[in-house]
């Protein structure tokens, strides 16, 4: 049973540039949110889809968007690149309505530099 | 604001020795705990949550916690560190609905273990 997987691990950009980040959940969830780690802090929550609408919206400004597909799988876009947006970007998954029962899953994240 | 607060920001043990890692959280309502560890490399892995209940919660790899609501902590515990205990370890409070989880992560706390 393949848990959360994101691609790719590690990605070079330069400011101005946008990236696309991408994820696909345990199987059998159905939920897909996203967080934010830069270097030294803790994750922060940058949004949430489900049912391919984005659900929950963190602190974070339109040039992050995301998208999610048929089959739960989501991806997380970056326009206009900031050197602050270096990060390692990790996705989660878990099932919706069953949070009291389930547990959320994290990947292993991507690691994004913007140089 | 919610918010968690881990005052250690690196921790270091012998082997064998007990563990407690601090959180504090601020939330106006009931919260839903968690503790993760983050091995380098690595994603999130959760070790233990509170919802409801008995306040010691019992979680993997020998960790527990107790969820103190006069003190507005969780703490984190471990009677005898093992050299594999090595990462960094976040604090984690819901605002949690019902429906899915949306999550505010401390700092972190890195935890060394002396050979």
């Amino acid at each position: 049973d393949a848990g959360v997987t994101q691609s790719p691990t590690h990605l070079i950009k330069t400011r101005g540039q946008q990236v696309t980040l991408r994820c696909s959940p345990k199987s059998g969830h159905d939920t897909v949110s996203w967080y934010q780690q830069a270097l030294g802090q803790g994750p922060q929550f940058i949004f949430q889809y489900y049912e391919e609408e984005e659900r929950q919206r963190g602190n974070f400004p339109d040039r992050f968007s995301g998208h999610q597909f048929p089959n739960y799988s989501s991806e997380l876009n970056v326009n206009a690149l900031l050197l602050g947006d270096s990060a390692l970007y990790l996705c989660a998954s878990s099932l919706w309505g069953q949070t009291s029962l389930d547990t959320q899953y994290f990947g292993p994240g991507t690691r994004l530099t913007v140089l | 604001a919610q918010s968690v607060t881990q005052p250690d920001i690196h921790i270091t043990v012998s082997e064998g020795a007990s563990l407690e890692l601090r959180c504090n959280y601020s939330y106006g309502a009931t919260p839903y705990l968690f503790w993760y560890v983050q091995s380098p490399g690595q994603g999130l892995q959760l070790l233990l949550k509170y919802f409801s209940g008995d306040t010691l919660v019992q979680g993997i790899k020998g960790f527990e916690a107790e969820f103190k609501r006069s003190q507005s902590s969780f703490n984190l515990r471990k009677p005898s560190v093992h050299w594999s205990d090595a990462a960094e370890y976040f604090c984690a409070v819901g605002p949690l609905m019902d429906s899915s989880y949306k999550l505010i992560f401390g700092s972190g706390t890195r935890l060394l273990v002396r050979p």
